[in-house]
């Protein structure tokens, strides 16, 4: 089948430390991946994506590569501010649909 | 441009009454996804159209639950009767259709309480 796996959170940083969120898939095909982040008290936005094997996506000091050989995707950024405080889900398209299918959430608490 | 339009935002309700959401997607988005999100988890696609059609509904519960998207716009979702385990955040999501690597846009969603 087709499913996300991501590391359980809380994680919490101090502002300015190194951020790596672990995000793994199963997938049938070859599947888009994706990290969605949800700021409090507003909607899921896409924050990156990458469609196929070795693409790197970036947004805002994040990046995520897609892993084909450990499928894995996992989210990282140099430099967290108080401001990139959210939860942050990993998901994926169903190949050769549109089916957008979610991990469980990491939430990253940021300190000043 | 408009985003994702859902109401209402906060509704309670008890067990075994009825309740119904309704979304408006970005106009053009011929996709539209309802997703459950449960405290604590990650959105739970509930059901998928594609125009007024159904792509997939094969997670949603339809001995209580039931969507429509009559002419290819807006949605509605109904919950009858409404179960504890309801409890959720019912967020609506919309796409072009035809790009299978396109964004979703997601509504702030309706954090339905069922006491």
């Amino acid at each position: 089948g087709n499913s996300v796996t991501q590391m359980e959170g809380p994680v919490t940083l101090s502002e300015e430390a190194f951020l790596t969120i672990n995000c793994t898939y199963t997938a049938t095909g070859y599947p888009s991946l994706f990290w969605y982040v949800q700021y409090p008290g507003e909607g899921l936005q896409l924050l990156l994506k990458a469609t196929k094997a070795d693409d790197k996506g970036s947004n805002k000091g994040f990046e995520a590569t897609y892993r084909k050989e450990t499928t894995s995707f996992h989210l990282e950024k140099g430099s967290v501010q108080v401001s990139d405080s959210a939860v942050y889900f990993c998901a994926l398209t169903v190949y050769n649909t549109d089916k957008l299918i979610f991990g469980t959430g990491t939430r990253l608490q940021v300190f000043p | 441009e408009a985003g994702v339009a859902q109401s209402p935002r906060y509704k309670i309700i008890e067990k075994r009454q009825s309740v119904a959401f309704w979304c408006n997607p970005i106009s053009g988005h011929a996709t539209l996804y309802w997703y459950q999100q449960i405290l604590g988890q990650g959105p739970k696609l509930l059901i998928q159209f594609q125009n007024n059609g159904v792509v997939d509904d094969s997670q949603l519960p339809k001995d209580r639950f039931s969507a429509e998207r009559l002419k290819g716009v807006d949605s509605t979702l109904k919950i009858q009767p409404a179960k504890l385990e309801d409890s959720a955040v019912y967020l609506c999501a919309s796409s072009l259709v035809g790009n299978l690597n396109t964004e979703a846009f997601f509504g702030q969603g309706t954090r339905l309480t069922v006491v």
